[in-house]
């Protein structure tokens, strides 16, 4: 049980373009997703919070307008990278919990990387 | 400023070795302290969570301890098998967030 998935696992890119990264909880129904993003031998940062049906909360220094989140469903969140660029190429992982702070499921992650 | 510190950075042992882990938290208040596997190229998976009043948790070959006067905690490996190499993560959650530690990069060779 509490299995997360995310789709695509890895995605390349040109500049500019944008991407949508899916997180998907299989057996259960997340009130709470997480996204995170981790650069090479480094450890993962928190990017943003998002609740089922309300607005995500952005880390500090995370720009709200250029990784847009929705959590349309109890399983569902996705993360739009807008108009990419080279320095976006990293490992983005998501996670899910049904107790915000007492277990979180993380998913396998996607590798984005951007030409 | 809440912060977790893991040592060592790195570390290479031999197949059926023994070897452990640190971490050292400044993080309060604390929630519970995680341990977590992370294979290369993919996302981290639980192998323990301890509350305050937990001192040690075993799964299989992986026991943490738990000194929350301290505020320190270890992860023991047993018996390394070559399938232990990755990047072992100490997670400390306070009441509305996650700190996470650098990691400690474990490579067991034959």
């Amino acid at each position: 049980g509490a299995v997360v998935s995310q789709h695509p696992s890895w995605v390349i890119c040109k500049s500019g373009t944008s991407v949508k990264i899916e997180c998907r909880s299989l057996d259960f129904q997340a009130t709470t997703m997480f996204w995170y993003r981790q650069f090479p031998k480094q450890s993962l940062m928190l990017m943003a919070t998002s609740n089922e049906g309300s607005k995500a909360t952005y880390e500090q220094g995370v720009e709200k307008d250029k990784f847009l989140i929705n959590h349309a469903s109890l399983t569902l969140s996705t993360l739009t990278v807008t108009s990419a660029h080279p320095e976006d190429s990293s490992f983005y992982i998501c996670s899910a919990t049904t107790d915000s702070y007492n277990e979180q499921f993380f998913g396998p992650g996607t590798r984005l990387t951007v030409l | 400023k809440n912060q977790v510190e893991q040592s060592p950075q790195s570390l290479i042992i031999l197949e059926g070795k023994n070897c452990t882990l640190q971490c050292n938290y400044t993080v309060s208040p604390f929630s519970n302290l995680r341990w977590y596997k992370q294979d290369t190229g993919r996302g981290p998976v639980s192998l323990t969570i301890m509350t305050f009043s937990e001192n040690t948790k075993s799964n299989g070959r992986y026991t943490a301890t738990l000194d929350a006067d301290t505020k320190q905690s270890s992860l023991h490996i047993t018996a390394s098998q070559l399938s232990d190499s990755a990047s072992y993560i100490c997670v400390v959650a306070n009441d509305y967030k996650l700190s996470f530690g650098a990691g400690t990069t474990v490579t067991v060779r034959a």
